[in-house]
């Protein structure tokens, strides 16, 4: 697509249940990120994926989280077991090049999650 | 504290005024990026600066890197209304080896009419 799509563009849970999040890069962007923004706040790196190689998954906050990218193209986020203090806007973006440190990123509307 | 701090942490002008945000960061950097993000919506690349450059341009969009310092600071000139919104820079590093840039927790630009 023309750009990075993610859903559901928003999601309330009750605390406790698993939810999914959906990210479709950019075609033939190789690196694909997810963050995590807390109500005016900055962002929270998550997770990092580029091409075959092992995602850098230093990011995640514990083991409820969990992430995958097939094809190397779509990825999901999941949060297993969510808890209030998991709410926030999570957000995927993605990049051209394998080039490290380099290039701009194109980030998606966000998924905004709410637990109950 | 974070690599890659913004401040102020609020600003408000009016229009047609200039507008200066800075940003500190704690290691060495290949390059360092300003974003913007209006209310409810995912980040906007403004433009990117690399480590051996010292200034750049882009519209009314003037980015400084001081790597001696280890800061940056954007310029927007004759800011209009459109221009509110959140201002993020980000680094990557050099020294983690971490691939994934690291953004700060921004400065909130109000611009009135």
């Amino acid at each position: 697509g023309a750009g990075v799509s993610q859903s559901p563009s928003n999601k309330v849970t009750e605390k406790g249940k698993d939810v999914e999040l959906r990210c479709d890069p950019i075609s033939g962007h190789t690196a694909l990120y997810w963050y995590r923004q807390s109500l005016g706040q900055g962002l929270e790196f998550l997770i990092y994926f580029q091409g075959n190689s092992a995602p850098d998954k230093s990011g995640l906050p514990s083991d409820r989280f969990s992430a995958e990218r097939t094809g190397g193209s779509v990825s999901t986020l999941t949060i297993q077991r969510t808890q209030q203090e998991d709410s926030a806007v999570y957000l995927c973006a993605s990049i051209r090049g394998a080039v490290y440190g380099a290039g701009e990123l194109f980030f998606g509307e966000g998924s905004r999650l709410t637990v109950l | 504290s974070q690599q890659g701090e913004e401040d102020p942490q609020a600003l408000s002008i009016q229009e047609g005024e200039n507008a200066t945000m800075n940003c500190s960061y704690k290691t060495s950097i290949n390059n360092l990026q300003w974003y913007r993000q209006n209310s409810g919506r995912g980040l906007v690349h403004l433009i990117l600066i690399r480590s051996n450059e010292r200034e750049k341009h882009s519209g009314r969009l003037r980015v400084t890197l001081d790597t001696s310092k280890k800061s940056s600071s954007l310029l927007i000139t004759a800011s209009r209304a459109a221009d509110t919104a959140s201002y993020f820079c980000a680094t990557d590093s050099l020294d983690t080896g971490r691939r994934a840039l690291t953004f700060g927790s921004g400065t909130r630009l109000q611009v009135q009419p």
